[in-house]
């Protein structure tokens, strides 16, 4: 069965740093196409990075040079190192997965969640 | 980046309902469109990819059609479990981008 549990979310002050974890199980983690997408309060999706079985990433320009994704694949683990962090960066944020490994298809599994707010 | 411009935000309706929820991107993606359901405090749940490709495990009393810029999720016949969200999500090209949603509420 596929899982991805995400943990790590907390109430941080602007400007502070924050990491994600999002632990895998139940497929191939090495070569699928993993992704962050957060959600703020009472509003829609936001696609925030992916990194790639290649281990090549792309960010949202709302997040670049900020954030960093990353994995661990002796860990099945995948990271989102979240730095300067501001007010508009509250939200839940999922780990998500790309079926069949391909950015034309969508995302067919997520975690549950993990809340992120920022406020002083 | 391309945007989603999903249309109505919310829709009512009743049990046994067709229900049309539509989406229009702002270049053409071919048909590389996913649509999904989220309820309260829930992940979002794959429900079409690839324009009209039914996602295992998924009733087919859901389709999707469309192709270039217009698209549409179409659900046949409304039931009580399917009172949620929807959302589009073109995947022609990084950054994946999301339609502002549709909520679907019983009438």
């Amino acid at each position: 069965e596929v899982q991805l549990v995400e943990s790590g979310g907390a109430l941080v002050q602007p400007g502070g740093s924050l990491r994600l974890s999002c632990a895998a199980s139940g497929f191939i983690f090495s070569t699928s196409y993993l992704n962050w997408v957060r959600q703020a309060p009472g509003k829609g999706l936001e696609w925030v990075s992916l990194i790639y079985g290649s281990g090549h990433t792309n960010y949202a320009d709302s997040v670049k040079g900020r954030f960093t994704i990353s994995r661990d694949k002796s860990k099945n683990t995948l990271f989102l190192q979240m730095n300067s962090l501001r007010a508009e960066d509250t939200a839940v944020y999922y780990c998500a997965r790309y079926l069949a490994s391909s950015t034309n298809t969508g995302f067919d599994y997520w975690g549950q969640g993990t809340l992120v707010t920022v406020s002083a | 980046d391309i945007q989603m411009t999903q249309s109505p935000s919310s829709v009512s309706a009743s049990v046994g309902d067709r229900v049309t929820i539509t989406c229009r991107a702002s270049q053409d993606i071919m048909n590389w469109i996913a649509w999904y359901q989220q309820k309260p405090g829930k992940a979002p749940k794959l429900l079409i990819y690839a324009a009209y490709s039914l996602q295992s495990g998924v009733p087919s009393r859901f389709s999707g059609s469309g192709s270039g810029t217009d698209f549409t999720l179409t659900i046949s016949s409304l039931q009580p479990e399917d009172f949620a969200v929807y959302y589009c999500q073109q995947a022609s090209s990084i950054p994946p981008t999301f339609g502002g949603g549709t909520k679907v509420e019983i009438k």
